[in-house]
């Protein structure tokens, strides 16, 4: 399977706390991406960085990419309530002409 | 602006029936995608369509079929619905093939 890994699977914390998660994959890519996903909901796009990227920022997010390791981070700086939901990477791989997503990671925020 | 719309949003189907999951998209996308979500599993991409006229398998495509019926429109059949199929589907739409994609709140279908 060509499916990326996040880990943690689960991250619980504090709002205004920071929280990382992260991505590793398996092949060269064209660029990785990020989404959110609140329950029930369907996935919502966040950011995109490109393989000649190393970082990247859009509010309170900054994804990083790290192509010789195969990974990337993505970072939620003071997090809020609402920032609870599922993220997931999804790679843009390189020959293989579709996005391949990870199994996310789970983020619980409590107030 | 609708983004992307799917219909229904919950069906539930006897085993061995079949039905149209459908999708349209008014952002002038030339990519669509359709996607299954089973717990534990993340999205895993059934059959996409890569521009108009043009459908490709992805990693989960048996007992499904699409058709790209124009520029706004992919459709997803189940010819005959079996109790593995019970899984939340997801439609998605990009501009090209590997660019950001833009999902429907999705399909939660039951087969029993």
């Amino acid at each position: 399977s060509q499916q990326g890994e996040e880990d943690p699977q689960a991250l619980s914390i504090q709002e205004g706390e920071n929280a990382t998660m992260n991505c590793s994959y398996k092949t060269s890519i064209n660029n990785l991406q990020w989404y959110r996903q609140n329950s029930g909901r369907g996935l919502v796009h966040l950011i995109l960085i490109r393989s000649n990227e190393r970082e990247k920022h859009s509010g309170r997010l900054r994804v990083t990419l790290d192509t010789s390791k195969k990974s990337s981070s993505l970072l939620i700086t003071a997090s809020r309530a609402a920032d609870t939901a599922s993220y997931f990477c999804a790679t843009d791989n390189t020959g293989f002409q579709k996005l391949v997503f990870g199994t996310g990671t789970r983020l619980l925020v409590s107030p | 602006n609708a983004g992307v719309t799917q219909t229904p949003k919950f069906q539930v189907l006897k085993t061995g029936q079949s039905m149209t999951l459908q999708c349209a998209q008014d952002m002038n996308h030339n990519s669509m995608y359709w996607y299954r979500q089973d717990p534990g599993m993340g999205l895993r991409l059934i059959y996409y369509s890569a521009s108009e006229g043009t459908t490709d398998k992805g990693e989960v495509p048996n007992g499904y079929n699409v058709s790209r019926l124009n520029k706004r429109e992919f459709s997803l059949r189940l010819e005959s619905a079996a109790p593995s199929q019970t899984s939340v589907y997801f439609c998605a739409s990009s501009e090209e093939v590997g660019a950001a994609s833009t999902f429907g709140s999705g399909t939660r279908l039951t087969v029993v």
